[in-house]
């Protein structure tokens, strides 16, 4: 399995907190992404990293921010959760954004209330 | 419309039987396909990559038919283990874009 990691891996939070989500890998990989996954919806692209410092929005941005200061580790932050945000959040990593595979973290459990 | 569109099923067999999903997208430009694997309350896994040629491994076969835009997935001799939700990924390498469908849900019965 592909060295990635999620943290925290369940959140229960009220809305209006702020809430950050890290992902950290081990393979060195240059691209992460942020998804979500609802029913109904599969997975949609929050954002993405295509390097340190390199970030780029995916098809459901608004209302969450990223930072990368490091190749290993991808920061989700929720600026001011809504109950909207609840969902299941997964990392994922690739060497390439194209032809390469990408691999899943283990996922973190938000629920806003 | 949806740029890649499975079928959500879900698709109940009986161990042993042959079970085939398929997946369309609507992007010509399209290069680079694969299926994951996902299992109940996990994350999404690589299962195979899809060429153009065809590719079998064991028990799956995987098929592009870029005419008609959609990729399938061929499961034989069907597994208890095979259970699970079935995802088709599509890539548009010059927009460095991946599309994920909502996946095709599988339960194999004994």
């Amino acid at each position: 399995d592909a060295g990635i990691t999620q943290s925290p891996r369940h959140k229960v939070t009220e809305t209006g907190t702020p809430v950050t989500l890290r992902c950290h890998q081990t393979e060195n990989h240059r691209y992460m992404y942020w998804y979500r996954q609802d029913p109904g919806h599969g997975l949609r692209l929050i954002h993405y990293s295509y390097g340190v410092k390199d970030t780029d929005k995916g098809e459901v941005s608004d209302g969450y921010s990223v930072s990368r200061s490091k190749t290993e580790d991808f920061l989700l932050t929720l600026e001011s959760a809504t109950s909207s945000q609840t969902s299941v959040y997964f990392c994922a990593i690739s060497g390439t954004p194209s032809t390469d595979t990408q691999y899943f973290g283990p996922g973190t459990r938000l629920t806003v209330l | 419309r949806k740029e890649v569109e499975q079928d959500p099923g879900p698709f109940n067999v009986p161990e042993g039987a042959t079970v085939a999903f398929n997946c369309t997208y609507s992007n010509s430009a399209s290069q680079s396909f694969f299926w994951y694997r996902q299992d109940c309350r996990k994350e999404p896994k690589l299962l195979m990559s899809v060429y153009s040629s065809g590719n079998e491994d064991g028990r799956f076969t995987a098929q592009l038919n870029r005419a008609s835009q959609y990729i399938s997935l061929l499961i034989r001799d069907s597994k208890l283990s095979d259970s699970a939700t079935y995802l088709c990924v599509v890539i548009n390498t010059n927009a460095g874009k991946s599309t994920f469908g909502d996946g095709t849900t599988l339960t194999v019965k004994p």
